[in-house]
């Protein structure tokens, strides 16, 4: 599964987007990203994932470039209840039948401002 | 509520004692997964369960022995374990097969120490 980078801290004002950036510059072409977000003494909990478009659902907005060298997660309108470790992850799609690991790395502490 | 129920969320145990975790989904899911979060350190995978099988055992000490009675149920069972063994124990479960992109759904942990 191909490396991602985060920055490691990030703030945003609550009411504002949280545009949190991922960089996954030797993605593969059958390899999807996915986000999860862990609060403070939670599991990780699921956000959005993807291979090449765009997506959108009830929680976030996932961008991915065109190369697909990087992607960005967009939280619309951030609350004080997204403070949170943000996780970017990339896995390939395999063979059916397979269940494999979630490799997370070190995500970004979003951080949501009153 | 993920779908995903661990319990006990809090476990203090000593050295010699013997302990069983418990995972439970209700997302018809067929794999389930346990992983282990130390402090400050990203969570690293135990044990992989597909179908009832175990499909992946990364290098965990004996002393935690897992077991998968059916598809909706994981256990990690406990026994002389070490004080470098507290941590958070997470359970995940997913839906593997025909659309393997699918993502795996985790419970809140069971937060375990060790004295």
């Amino acid at each position: 599964d191909a490396k991602t980078t985060q920055p490691p801290s990030m703030d945003c004002a609550e009411g504002r987007a949280a545009n949190l950036p991922c960089n996954h510059s030797t993605i593969s072409g059958n390899e999807y990203v996915y986000w999860y977000r862990q609060i403070h003494s939670q599991g990780p909990q699921y956000i959005i994932h993807g291979l090449k478009n765009n997506e959108t659902n009830e929680m976030a907005s996932l961008i991915i470039t065109e190369d697909r060298k990087s992607s960005t997660l967009i939280l619309p309108h951030a609350t004080l209840r997204d403070t949170a470790v943000y996780y970017c992850i990339v896995r390939a799609q395999i063979s059916s039948g397979s269940a494999r690991q979630l490799t997370f790395g070190s995500g970004t502490q979003l951080t949501v401002l009153p | 509520e993920t779908g995903v129920t661990q319990t006990p969320r809090h476990l203090v145990m000593g050295m010699t004692n013997k302990k069983s975790l418990k995972c439970e989904q209700h997302l018809g899911h067929n794999a389930m997964y346990w992983y282990k979060q130390s402090a400050k350190k990203p969570l690293e995978l135990m044990f992989v369960y597909n179908f009832k099988e175990q499909t992946e055992n990364n290098s965990v000490p004996s002393r935690f022995s897992p077991e998968c009675p059916n598809s909706s149920h994981l256990f990690l069972h406990l026994h002389t374990l070490q004080p470098e063994d507290s941590a958070l124990y997470l359970c995940a479960s997913s839906q593997e097969g025909d659309r393997a992109n699918q993502p795996q759904h985790f419970g809140d942990g069971t937060r375990l120490s060790i004295l």
